[in-house]
C-alpha cells in the first residue's frame, strides 16, 4: 500500500483467489491502525481495525496483520469477489492525537473474472 | 439509520467565489472531522470539531478556510476566494465519542474550480 508519485499501486487478482494488500506505516508510536475501502465516487468505508497490542484480527472474509517490528500492516481478503474492486487505504493514528488519521496512498484492487 | 450526509455532492465555483460544504453527522454523533483528498491520494486531515467548538484545526490552511459546527444544523466547511488548487474531494466523518474510532465517512463533496 505504499506509493510515491501520482500513480496508485495496483493489484490484480483472479476472482475467488485471496488478496493481500500491504502497507508500510510511518510512526513507530502509532497505536491504532485501520483499513478503509473506497469505491469510485464514494466515501471511505470501514473494513477492519487493529490496536498495537494485537498482531492479528479477523473479520468476515478479512484479516489484518500487524508487524510492529518492521512497521508493516497487511489486509488479507479471502475468496475475492467482483464487489471487492476498490482502492484500499491503510491509516494510522498515535496516542497524542488518536483522531487524526494519517493515511497511506492507497492500493487499487482489480478483480479478474 | 442515515449515515453521514454531505451536500452538495458536486460543486462548481469560479475563481474568487465562495464555496460552502455541508456535513450532517450520523445520528447521535457530536464529533465531526473534515478531510481533503486529491486524485489518487489518501485523505489529509483538516479539522476536528465538536458542537460549537473547534478542537483541532492544525490541518487547515490559515487563510480562506474556516469551519464551524453550530449547536443546531450541519457542520460547514467554508472556502473563501477559491483558487484552482482548492479543487479536490472534501470528506466529512463523524464519531460518537471524542476521537472515537472508527470514523464513519460521508460520500464527499467534489469541488471543481473553473
Amino acid at each position: 500500500g505504499e506509493s510515491v508519485g501520482l500513480h496508485l499501486p495496483t493489484l490484480s487478482v483472479q476472482e475467488g483467489d485471496n488478496s493481500i494488500i500491504n502497507c508500510a506505516y510511518s510512526n513507530s508510536a502509532s497505536d491504532y491502525f485501520i483499513w478503509y475501502k473506497q469505491e469510485s465516487g464514494k466515501g471511505p468505508q470501514f473494513i477492519i481495525d487493529i490496536r498495537s497490542n494485537m498482531d492479528k484480527r479477523q473479520g468476515q472474509r478479512v484479516t489484518v496483520l500487524l508487524n510492529k517490528t518492521v512497521k508493516h500492516l497487511s489486509l488479507q481478503i479471502a475468496a475475492t469477489q467482483p464487489g471487492d474492486s476498490a482502492v484500499y487505504f491503510c491509516a494510522e493514528s498515535g496516542p497524542d492525537s488518536n483522531y487524526q488519521l494519517i493515511w497511506g496512498a492507497g492500493t487499487k484492487l482489480i478483480i479478474k473474472p | 439509520n442515515a449515515g453521514v450526509m454531505q451536500n452538495p455532492r458536486h460543486l462548481v465555483r469560479r475563481r474568487g467565489q465562495e464555496a460552502r460544504l455541508r456535513c450532517s453527522p450520523m445520528k447521535g454523533h457530536s464529533h465531526v472531522y473534515w478531510y481533503r483528498q486529491l486524485p489518487e491520494e489518501g485523505l489529509k486531515f483538516m479539522v476536528y470539531l465538536q458542537k460549537e467548538n473547534i478542537i483541532d484545526e492544525s490541518g487547515m490552511p490559515k487563510e480562506r478556510f474556516s469551519a464551524e459546527f453550530p449547536k443546531e444544523g450541519p457542520s460547514i466547511l467554508r472556502i473563501q476566494q477559491v483558487v484552482r488548487g482548492d479543487s479536490a474531494a472534501y470528506f466529512c466523518a463523524s464519531s460518537l465519542y471524542r476521537g472515537g474510532q472508527p470514523q464513519h465517512f460521508g460520500d464527499g463533496t467534489r469541488l471543481s474550480i473553473l
